[in-house]
């Protein structure tokens, strides 16, 4: 079955500046890589997703990229913000499964 | 505003307790999850389901079950409780979607299991 690996686990960085998440995932079939936030007590909710037929894909201060070569895929978040501090997921789905596989997440803190 | 809701909240019960935990949804989807989250291992499914009469297991099954009341409603039970289930978990929905497409899925506002 599909594993999905995410790193870092934590990142810090100071407000302002660029974030890089990076996952990579075992199986080829997949075709389907959202990105989740999940702030601080609160529920995950999708922020961004790309297609297996696409290999990058922008929405205002953040971007995913996709490699399938290399079976990974990157959240970018530029010009970080304080309200940008969360837990950040990434997963996988392969079209035949219907389901997703999440990574273990990363926390992000943004410092002011 | 369509919204997926769980119940209860917060629940502390004790080792070998059957514990039910409840997921209804207005949005109108079909597909419904329910996932486990531990500090350092994302979400896990535990069990799916795509339409009433469809139940499927998830990643981490084994001592839990599910019931698919009606197109709204998915209940999680725990049989024998016991302290590693102690988790935060997530009921989540999706539409059918047309042509293959990957819908999102809405996840509802979690529950706290404690298993003493």
């Amino acid at each position: 079955g599909e594993n999905v690996e995410q790193h870092p686990s934590t990142l810090s960085v100071q407000e302002g500046d660029s974030a890089v998440i990076k996952c990579t995932y075992s199986d080829s079939a997949s075709n389907y890589f959202p990105w989740y936030k999940q702030e601080l007590g609160k529920r995950p909710q999708l922020i961004i997703d790309i297609r297996s037929n696409v290999g990058e894909k922008k929405d205002q201060r953040i971007a995913v990229t996709l490699n399938k070569t290399a079976k990974h895929f990157s959240l970018h978040i530029t010009e970080t913000q304080p309200e940008d501090s969360a837990v950040y997921f990434c997963a996988a789905r392969a079209e035949y499964g219907n389901k997703l596989v999440f990574g273990a997440g990363t926390i992000l803190r943004v410092k002011s | 505003d369509a919204d997926v809701t769980q119940t209860p909240r917060n629940r502390i019960t004790k080792t070998g307790k059957r514990i039910m935990l409840e997921c209804s949804q207005t949005k109108g989807h079909d597909r419904m999850y329910w996932y486990r989250q531990d500090p350092g291992l994302g979400l896990r499914l535990i069990y799916y389901s795509f339409d009433v009469k469809d139940i499927n297991k998830g990643e981490i099954s084994d001592g839990y079950s599910v019931s698919r009341q009606a197109q709204a409603k998915f209940s999680l039970s725990l049989e024998s409780a016991i302290p590693n289930q102690t988790a935060l978990y997530f009921c989540a929905t999706s539409d059918r979607g047309t042509s293959g497409r990957n819908n999102e899925q809405f996840f509802g506002p979690g529950t706290r299991l404690t298993v003493l």
